[in-house]
């Protein structure tokens, strides 16, 4: 079974720059999220999504960044403009369990960022 | 969700158990306790869950306490490549957003 995909796996732009990640998730998984890991710490959660709708974005800074998921499959995270604390892992996971139940993520390998 | 503690970092000889203790004094009977793990340049990597009873699985062993306020991962027979940062990590089962909250873990190197 194929894991979860994420492209570019390194990206570096200056700041004010605008930067698309884009992640697809293990076939059937109805389950998708996005997190950001700074430098030294744990992943943190941006974005949760079910299907193609927005189950969690509270800490997602909406000002800059936006996510989309649009026929509930592949996904795209993109930051615009890009400030240099931005510069981290962005990591895709996704789970098969839907919303109510316990599914265990899966993680893709992640897009490095750095902001310059 | 509750919030746990764990070591900063820990060492254990190849070949060893390796014993990763987890406190999650604040856990109520509906969270669940999961591990993960993360090599370095990897995302984390899912290892166990447990609710109440003791849990085993190819990778790991899980054994939690009867007040289940805290709980220790084994990995029975370290290798090199176990040298990762393990995540432990309390989550609710109620439903609804249920996004992972990662402390900083702890960074397991293992010594040949």
């Amino acid at each position: 079974e194929a894991g979860v995909a994420q492209s570019p796996r390194y990206k570096i732009i200056e700041k004010r720059q605008s930067v698309a990640f884009w992640c697809n998730p293990i076939s059937g998984h109805a389950t998708l999220y996005w997190y950001q890991q700074i430098l030294g710490q744990g992943p943190k959660l941006l974005i949760q999504f079910q299907n193609n709708g927005v189950v969690d974005d509270s800490q997602l800074p909406k000002d800059r960044f936006s996510a989309e998921r649009l026929k509930g499959v592949d996904s795209t995270l993109k930051i615009q403009p890009a400030k240099l604390e931005d510069s981290a892992v962005y990591l895709c996971a996704s789970s098969l369990v839907q919303r109510g139940g316990l599914g265990t993520q899966y993680f893709g390998p992640g897009t490095r960022l750095l902001v310059l | 969700d509750a919030k746990t503690t764990q070591p900063t970092s820990m060492d254990c000889a190849e070949g060893r158990a390796a014993n990763l203790p987890c406190n999650h004094s604040t856990i109520s009977g509906n969270e669940y306790v999961y591990w993960y793990r993360q090599i370095h340049s990897q995302g984390p990597q899912y290892i166990i869950h447990g609710l109440k009873n003791n849990e085993t699985n190819e990778m790991a062993s899980l054994i939690i306490t009867e007040d289940r306020k805290s709980s220790t991962l084994i990995l029975p027979h370290a290798t090199l490549r176990d040298t990762a940062v393990y995540y432990c990590i309390v989550r609710n089962s109620g439903g609804g957003a249920d996004g992972l909250t990662f402390g900083k873990g702890t960074h397991l190197i293992i010594q040949p």
